[in-house]
This record gives structure tokens, sequence and C-alpha cells, in this order.
């Protein structure tokens, strides 16, 4: 069974851009959540989609938006990227929001 | 904000001793969650644990709860070169909130 996938891995912009990122979850899994990892704030929550509807968000500015399609693939979106953007954004998908998550690698993302 | 706070920040074992870490969290839960982080890869879930439950055995894995004191312990018994990863506590179940982590290092 595959795991959760996030593409791609790697990404290099520059302050002003804007970026979309992709993640697939586990067949099967409807709950999709992001986060934020930075060395600084730790891992930070970002929002969470359960059958294409937002479910919660966490404390990011309006830059950082998200959806969720109806084959559960999830995408996010940051505009006007900023330096402090720099972070592992990592997507975690799950059956349902009452079961435990299951964590793509992430994608590194570097503003310069 | 963060809701779990884990101790020590590091911890640098022998392989083959125990390696034990803290959580304390500050509000109500309904469960606890630890997962292990590689460096440079995703979140691994290991263990959920009940607030209804004081203590859960998974493997080498021993968790205990403690909701008077708000406090959860992880234990890795019989530690491997492979534990050598950063571990996180996580409150809550919509919106998973986590510590800094324990970053543990086994030591051939």
């Amino acid at each position: 069974k595959a795991g959760v996938t996030q593409t791609p891995r790697y990404l290099i912009k520059t302050r002003g851009q804007q970026v979309t990122l992709s993640c697939s979850p586990i067949s099967g899994h409807r709950s999709v959540s992001w986060y934020q990892q930075t060395p600084g704030q730790g891992l930070q929550f970002l929002f969470e989609y359960f059958s294409e509807t937002q479910r919660n968000k966490g404390n990011f500015p309006g830059r950082f938006s998200g959806r969720q399609f109806s084959n559960s693939r999830s995408e996010m979106n940051v505009s006007t990227l900023e330096l402090g953007d720099s972070a592992l954004y990592l997507c975690a998908s799950s059956r349902d929001p009452n079961q435990p998550q299951h964590f793509g690698d992430g994608t590194r993302l570097s503003i310069l | 904000s963060q809701q779990g706070e884990e101790d020590p920040q590091a911890l640098s074992i022998q392989e083959g001793e125990n390696a034990t870490m803290n959580c304390s969290y500050k509000t109500s839960i309904n469960n606890l969650q630890w997962y292990r982080q590689n460096s440079g890869r995703g979140l691994v879930h290991l263990i959920l644990i009940r607030s209804n439950e004081r203590e859960k055995h998974s493997g080498r894995l021993r968790v205990t709860l403690d909701t008077s004191k708000k406090s959860s312990s992880l234990l890795i018994t019989a530690s491997r070169a492979a534990d050598t990863a950063s571990y996180f506590c996580a409150t809550d179940e919509y919106k998973l909130s986590f510590g800094a982590g324990t970053t543990v290092t086994v030591r051939a």
C-alpha cells in the first residue's frame, strides 16, 4: 500500500512568488492535514480537510490556503512568499479525523 | 500553539540502554499520541493512548499517561541505532499540537 506522497520534495522560490504543494493521501483516507515545520517554531498546524471541506485552520495568514479534491488529493498554496516561509511542509492523512495520521516525507521549501 | 512539551530536549544513550522522555500538556485531552521523525523524513505514528488509559505497550515501547499531572512518558527499551530520531508527543485529534520534540541519539 503506497504511503502519503508529497510533490515536489524540494523547491526553491524567491520572495514575492507563489507556490503550490501537492499531497496524495493513502488510498481510502479522506482526512488530510498540513503542517509547517521550522527549527524555530517546530511543527505547526496549517489546516485540515475532510471530504473536500476545511474542518480546522491554524493561525497562519491568509496567504496560506488549501483545498481538497473529490479524490482526496490536496494542495496547499502560499502566495507572496516571504523569507520566513522557508520550511518543511508536511502532509498527513488518515481514514477520518479520529484516527492516527500517516505523514509524507514533506516538501522542503526554500525562499531566497 | 504548542500543547505538548517534551523533556529533555536531547538524549544520548548507548545501544542497549533504555531511553525515557516526558511530555507535558496544558489542557484536557481525549488522547495523546507519540510520533518519531527520522532526519529529513516525515513523522511516523508510534502509539496512541486514550485519556482513560494509564499505560500502553507496543513492542519495545511503553507509554504512560497521568491526566492528573497532564503528563505522559515514552520509554524505549533496549535501544538500537535505528531508534536515533526525534520523538514528539501530540494532543488533540483534529489539529495535532506538537511539542518541540526530544532528539534521541543511540551510540553504537
